[in-house]
């Protein structure tokens, strides 16, 4: 069965600044997608990046990039110029591709942005 | 409507009773998934459809849960006989079909308290 594990509970930013948010996952299947969920107080899910498993090159959204690293199971998320609404629990997430089709979700990350 | 819509928005009830939790996808949208967020975790599946029947309803945790989409639109969550660790908070998700790379859009949740 597939784990995702994400291993810091909270970070803290300033607004500006760069920040890394780590998620590592288990799998023997070679082909899946894996994404980055935002989830605000508000609860709904949105999403903010995906990356295929079958790209080698790091998927980039705006201020929000990946390195998807597939030998090590390592996927984070890097977000530029933090912002204050940036500020939300982030949720790493991978999706198998043989045949059913839920999310494998890790446990989160706050992320706190200071102003 | 615009996104996936949940009703209630909160539900507070006493142990042993029935609840209905109810998910409105965005129009069009042919599969239909449920989660359960339990405080201080990441969304777990519960069931998808794709039109009007379950594809996969192996995150059902026991026979209390149950789930219907009768006219492949509105889906209902239904417990029965609620337990004090039934309470969390029930995510619906909807996306075009399912598949790897259609993305789930999510709806704001159904926060479900058990006294």
């Amino acid at each position: 069965a597939q784990t995702v594990t994400q291993s810091q509970p909270e970070m803290s930013v300033q607004e500006a600044e760069t920040v890394t948010l780590s998620c590592t996952y288990d799998t023997s299947e070679s082909d899946y997608y894996l994404f980055w969920y935002k989830q605000p107080p508000s609860r709904q899910m949105i999403l903010v990046i995906r990356q295929e498993a079958y790209k080698q090159q790091n998927a980039t959204e705006n201020r929000f990039s990946v390195n998807f690293q597939k030998a090590a199971k390592s996927f984070s998320l890097k977000i530029s110029d933090s912002q204050l609404g940036d500020a939300a629990m982030y949720f790493c997430a991978y999706l198998t591709t043989s045949g059913t089709y839920k999310y494998i979700f890790g446990t989160g990350t706050r992320l706190k942005v200071l102003a | 409507g615009a996104g996936v819509s949940q009703t209630p928005s909160n539900k507070v009830t006493e142990k042993g009773k029935y609840v209905e939790l109810r998910c409105d996808p965005i129009s069009g949208h042919t599969a239909l998934y449920w989660y359960r967020q339990s405080l201080g975790q990441g969304p777990e599946f519960l069931i998808y459809f794709q039109g009007t029947g379950a594809a996969d309803d192996s995150g059902l945790p026991n026979d209390r849960f149950f789930a219907v989409r009768p006219e492949g639109s509105v889906s209902t969550l239904k417990i029965q006989r609620t337990e004090r660790g039934d309470s969390a908070v029930y995510l619906c998700a909807s996306s075009m079909i399912a598949g790897a790379y259609n993305e789930q859009f999510f709806g704001p949740g159904t926060r479900l308290t058990v006294l």
